[in-house]
């Protein structure tokens, strides 16, 4: 169980385009949703919380109107990176949790969308 | 502000040896702590996780211990093989919110 996928797994797009990476939690209703970006040999960070039905929750440096996020279902939630620029390159990892199922103190890891911009 | 910090930040040894990667963190006020595994270009996979009130967990080849009042988690890995070759992350979680803090990362590379 705790099976959380992301689509799409990779993507390439021209700069100025704006990208929708789907999270999805397959088999429990997540109330919370995390988005994480990684650079290459670096760790992840904490891009934003989203709860669902709510406004997500962005970190500090995170612009919330270039990472649109959107948590309408207990099972989606959709990072949107608006005017995508090469700088915006990286690894984009979401976790899910729920207090409602066993193992409710851990994130459940989607297996990461690879964007690169061109 | 919590800050998680790995050492070494990369590791490289013969097969067979058992090795330990340290973990350490600014803010005792932790919810609990992980341990998972990276693979190049890949998620994350979860190896173990510790509870604030606990003291180590273990999973096969590899135990984890916590020190929350120092501030420090060990993953100790024996008998390595060719194919624990992978990035090491341990992340904590905030008190009282969902957010985990994640470290630096190891690299480990274990030569056959």
């Amino acid at each position: 169980g705790a099976v959380v996928s992301q689509h799409p797994s990779w993507v390439i797009c021209k700069s100025g385009t704006s990208v929708k990476i789907e999270c999805r939690s397959l088999d429990f209703q997540a109330t919370t949703m995390f988005w994480y970006r990684q650079f290459p040999k670096q760790s992840l960070m904490l891009m934003a919380t989203s709860n669902e039905g709510s406004k997500a929750t962005y970190e500090q440096g995170v612009e919330k109107d270039k990472f649109l996020i959107n948590h309408a279902s207990l099972t989606l939630s959709t990072l949107t990176v608006t005017s995508a620029h090469p700088e915006d390159s990286s690894f984009y990892i979401c976790s899910a949790s729920s207090p409602y199922r066993v193992g409710a103190n851990e994130q459940f890891f989607g297996p990461g969308t690879r964007l690169t911009v061109l | 502000k919590q800050e998680v910090t790995q050492i070494p930040a990369a590791l490289s040894v013969p097969e067979g040896e058992n090795l330990v990667l340290n973990c350490s963190f600014t803010d005792s006020a932790i919810y609990n702590l992980q341990w998972f595994r990276q693979d190049p270009g890949k998620g994350l996979t979860s190896l173990l996780l510790i509870q604030s009130s606990q003291r180590e967990q273990t999973s096969g080849r590899l135990n984890a211990s916590l020190d929350k009042s120092s501030g420090r988690s060990t993953l100790y890995i024996a008998a390595s093989q060719p194919g624990d070759s992978a990035t090491y992350l341990c992340a904590v979680r905030i008190g009282g919110t969902y957010k985990y803090i994640f470290g630096t990362g190891t690299r480990l590379k274990v030569l056959a």
